[in-house]
């Protein structure tokens, strides 16, 4: 089973800053098999970015993806109000389980 | 428009049975794979497992097989969620959500609202 590991647990930025979040897989994924979802409190996952860099329909630009080797990269140019939540990655590039990171939670500094 | 629309919520007491329900609309439900998701109190995402539901062909993660039972039934559009025998750990809200293709391995673009089940005694 892959595990993912995200960090930071938290980041605390203020809107218009950049936020880079980190996802790292314990073993290749294959074909960079790799989501991000966005989660806000009392909603359900809502996907951002498939295939470790494609933008899902509707998704801003300011959200992009990218990969080396194991590490997995979402990155947020400028910090908008409604972009303040938690942020899962998720691998499906091997056997089930498909697993998802931890989580980190952006949060208002 | 696609959506998946979730049975509601459910109290029940440790021992009880129980199944929840998902119901696509919008798009050919046979075609695309349907996967659940656990969301225990205040934690992570976790993947359960997904089904086919032209062939009912079920993929389960090694922590949830033999807990759960996923099925479909194509023939309404509709994924299914079921326990036999509840425990108070089982309490959290569900999701489930679609594959955008007929490959289990892709990832998921549309999900339904969640189903919150309460276990307790």
């Amino acid at each position: 089973e892959i595990v993912l590991t995200q960090s930071p647990g938290t980041l605390s930025l203020s809107p218009g800053e950049r936020a880079t979040l980190s996802c790292r897989a314990s073993e290749s994924v294959s074909s960079n098999s790799l989501a991000w979802y966005q989660q806000k409190p009392g909603q359900s996952p809502r996907l951002l970015i498939y295939s470790a860099s494609a933008r899902a329909t509707g998704i801003p630009d300011r959200f992009s993806g990218s990969a080396s080797g194991t590490d997995f990269t979402l990155t947020i140019t400028r910090l908008e109000p409604e972009d303040f939540a938690v942020y899962y990655c998720q691998q499906y590039g091997s056997s089930p389980p498909f697993t998802f990171g931890p989580g980190t939670k952006v949060d208002i500094k | 428009d696609v959506q998946l629309l979730q049975s509601g919520a459910e109290v029940k007491k440790p021992g009880e049975s129980l199944r929840i329900s998902c119901k696509g609309s919008g798009y050919t439900f046979s075609n695309y794979w349907i996967g659940w998701v656990r969301q225990m109190p205040g934690k992570g995402l976790e993947w359960m497992g997904i089904i086919y539901p032209g062939d009912s062909d079920t993929k389960y993660s090694p922590s949830f097989r033999g807990q759960v039972t996923i099925s479909a039934d194509k023939s309404i559009s509709t994924a299914y969620l079921q326990w036999s025998s509840l425990k108070a750990s089982d309490t959290a809200m569900y999701f489930c959500a679609r594959h955008p293709s007929g490959y289990s391995n892709s990832w998921s673009d549309y999900w339904g609202q969640g189903t919150l089940v309460t276990v307790s005694s």
